[in-house]
């Protein structure tokens, strides 16, 4: 069935650094969703990508879709002890479902 | 506006004994739900998934069962708990029909079972 990679799985960083968690796919998607869960919490919508090549940005976080609808990635620039959490992507099984296949997640944590 | 219901928030269980999680959504009409699985430090799994009153899609041959007596109630259970079934379960809904519609989560179960 239909898997969607994540990239990596855990990332340490001093705050203040960048940060770029990836997604990738062995097909092409419809579309893509971004996830948040902070610790001990569930996860909460970020964005939707459907576009080929789209690029999205949320004040310090930036989300591509690749031209291929294959892959994306989610950057977050100088991060802060509020971006601790693990960040999922999050693709349809099949088309005009709302079945969402997920991710393993990248696990950020952010050093004072 | 809309809101999402999971109880209870931790639950620790015998092996063999029995499982029943509620979920219910307030303030939207048919609803698809769903219920995830996330296993320590891993990613979510798909469970069930239904789109109306009796209709459930399940995902992954396992020990568990869901059920949608009612529009907005999602129920999951199992007759005899496994260890394995240990995890954090999240119920979640999205709008009916709509193509990758963003997913709404409850606060989750944390379930242990020992």
């Amino acid at each position: 069935g239909q898997q969607v990679m994540q990239i990596p799985q855990y990332q340490h960083v001093q705050e203040g650094e960048d940060f770029t968690t990836y997604c990738n796919s062995s097909t092409t998607l419809s579309n893509i969703q971004w996830y948040k869960q902070r610790p001990g919490g569930h996860p909460v919508f970020l964005i939707q990508l459907v576009k080929s090549g789209e690029v999205k940005k949320q004040k310090r976080l930036t989300f591509q879709f690749g031209e291929a609808k294959k892959n994306s990635s989610l950057h977050i620039t100088a991060t802060q002890t509020t971006d601790v959490g693990t960040y999922f992507c999050a693709a349809p099984k099949t088309r005009n479902t709302g079945k969402l296949i997920f991710g393993q997640g990248t696990t950020l944590q952010v050093k004072p | 506006s809309q809101t999402i219901h999971q109880w209870p928030a931790t639950l620790v269980q015998p092996v063999g004994s029995p499982l029943s999680l509620e979920c219910t959504v307030e303030g939207t009409s048919n609803p698809n739900l769903y219920w995830y699985r996330q296993a320590a430090g891993r990613g979510l799994q798909l469970l069930f998934y239904s789109v109306g009153i009796g209709q459930i899609s399940s995902e992954v041959p396992q020990n568990l069962s869901a059920s949608r007596p009612q529009d907005r109630q999602f129920i999951l259970s199992s007759k005899k708990l496994l260890l394995s079934d240990s995890g954090f379960y999240l119920c979640a809904w999205s709008r009916l029909g709509a193509m990758g519609e963003k997913l709404f989560f409850g606060s989750g179960t944390q379930l242990s079972v020992l």
